[in-house]
């Protein structure tokens, strides 16, 4: 089973700054199978990433994610207050079985 | 629009029984492969069961396999989830998805506590 580790556990920063999430894989991911979900509390996850770098429908173009192998990038280039949340990295490409990482938190500063 | 909503959830006695549903709209269901993933108050998400669009291919986490069957009706545009066996670690919101390519829509989950 692919492990997949986030960091930073916890992420402060202000609205407008930049933010940069890591995502590692204890293997290579196959074919860069590799999507982010953001969650609110009390929502559920919603999808924003797949293949590594493909925006889900409707996901802002402020949202990027980047990377290879088994290391993954979930960018938000200029924070906006809605983007506070936990954010998850999941791989797919051992699809069915789906493996998602522990989360980051960004919170605000 | 995608629609996803589940059901069933609740209160539950260790060794109990629980079946969940998910009534899907806005989308050919059929068409479809369908996830359960949970999540533990608190905790991150842990994928449980995935059912192809037939019906035909069935796969679950190891941590269900035994004790939770997937189950879907094309015609009835649903998903169901029947929980056998319940014991305290599977206190979690389950949540039904739609899987086209990884998990897209996902619906807004249904709480289930297994306590004496």
């Amino acid at each position: 089973e692919i492990v997949l580790t986030q960091s930073p556990g916890t992420l402060s920063l202000s609205p407008g700054e930049r933010a940069t999430l890591s995502c590692r894989a204890s293997q290579s991911v196959i074919s860069s199978y590799l999507a982010w979900y953001q969650q609110k509390p009390g929502q559920a996850p919603r999808l924003l990433i797949y293949g590594a770098s493909s925006r889900a429908t409707g996901i802002p173009d402020r949202f990027s994610g980047s990377g290879s192998g088994t290391d993954f990038t979930l960018t938000i280039s200029r924070l906006e207050p809605e983007d506070f949340a936990v954010y998850y990295c999941q791989q797919y490409g051992s699809s069915p079985r789906l493996t998602f990482g522990q989360g980051t938190k960004l919170e605000i500063k | 629009q995608v629609q996803l909503v589940e059901s069933g959830g609740g209160l539950v006695k260790p060794g109990g029984s629980l079946r969940l549903s998910c009534a899907a709209s806005g989308f050919t269901f059929s068409d479809y492969y369908m996830t359960w993933i949970r999540q533990a108050p608190g905790k991150g998400l842990e994928w449980v069961s995935y059912i192809s669009s037939s019906g035909i291919s069935i796969f679950y986490a190891d941590s269900v396999k035994g004790r939770f069957t997937i189950s879907r009706d094309n015609a009835k545009n649903s998903l169901y989830l029947q929980m056998n066996s319940l014991r305290a670690e599977d206190t979690a919101v389950y949540y039904c998805a739609r899987d086209y390519v990884t998990p897209d829509y996902w619906g807004q989950g249904t709480l289930v506590t297994v306590s004496s």
